[in-house]
């Protein structure tokens, strides 16, 4: 099965650092969705991608964060510089959007991060 | 130490009952909905869809009913399997975005 892949997984790293997140959404899929969890306010979406171009960053923290796609195969979230309240875990989804309809966003198994 | 965040509503079943999720969402005006489990230490996973012009929707053992009258959409495991313990999420699209109910932690007694 398709599935889309995020790297790393885990991530500690020390306040003040830059992180970057990687995700490679399933081939053909043409939206990206960053999503961030947290036990306090569940799951948020930071940004989204169609076809490349940023559509929606109004949940990110635009001070810091900032979220790219290189190419239709790569999408990145970049946190600099990061602070203990990022910690979280950061979902990206992949899915179709277009004249097909609705399809549903299929999800990475997500980046762990800790920021001491 | 007392914990702190959201409070997620809990389901405890024996193992070959069924299950019953219940899902509120916000939006009138959504048009399609999603239930998605996650299990521990993964990502969300994709369980069944149903858009707003139908009220029922079934899959393998797990069936969707939308309300849209009182705005509630449910969803319905039948032989609840160890397997199937997880938090599970409703969503609902809202222009193109998917905004995410806080979840139900279903627990499976065997």
């Amino acid at each position: 099965d398709a599935r889309v892949t995020q790297t790393p997984r885990h991530k500690v790293t020390e306040m003040g650092q830059e992180v970057t997140m990687r995700c490679q959404p399933i081939l053909g899929h043409n939206t990206v969705f960053w999503y961030r969890q947290t036990m306090m306010q569940g799951l948020e979406l930071l940004a989204y991608f169609r076809n490349r171009a940023p559509l929606d960053d109004s949940g990110m923290p635009k001070d810091r964060f900032s979220a790219e796609m290189p190419d239709a195969t790569l999408a990145t979230l970049k946190i600099q510089p990061s602070e203990p309240r990022d910690s979280a875990v950061y979902f990206c989804a992949s899915g179709v959007q277009g004249s097909v309809g609705n399809q549903p966003q299929h999800f990475g198994d997500g980046t762990r991060l800790s920021i001491l | 130490g007392e914990s702190v965040g959201l409070h997620l509503p809990t389901l405890s079943v024996q193992e070959g009952d069924n299950s019953i999720i219940n899902c509120a969402y916000s939006n009138s005006a959504s048009d399609y909905f999603i239930w998605y489990k996650q299990e521990s230490g993964k990502g969300p996973q994709f369980i069944i869809d149903i858009r707003s012009n139908m009220d029922k929707r079934q899959g393998q053992r797990v069936t969707v009913l939308l309300n849209k009258t009182v705005k509630h959409l449910s969803l319905q495991i039948a032989a609840t399997q160890p397997g199937d313990s997880a938090v599970y999420f409703c969503a609902e699209n809202q222009g193109n975005k998917l905004v995410f109910g806080a979840g139900t932690i279903l627990r499976v007694k065997s």
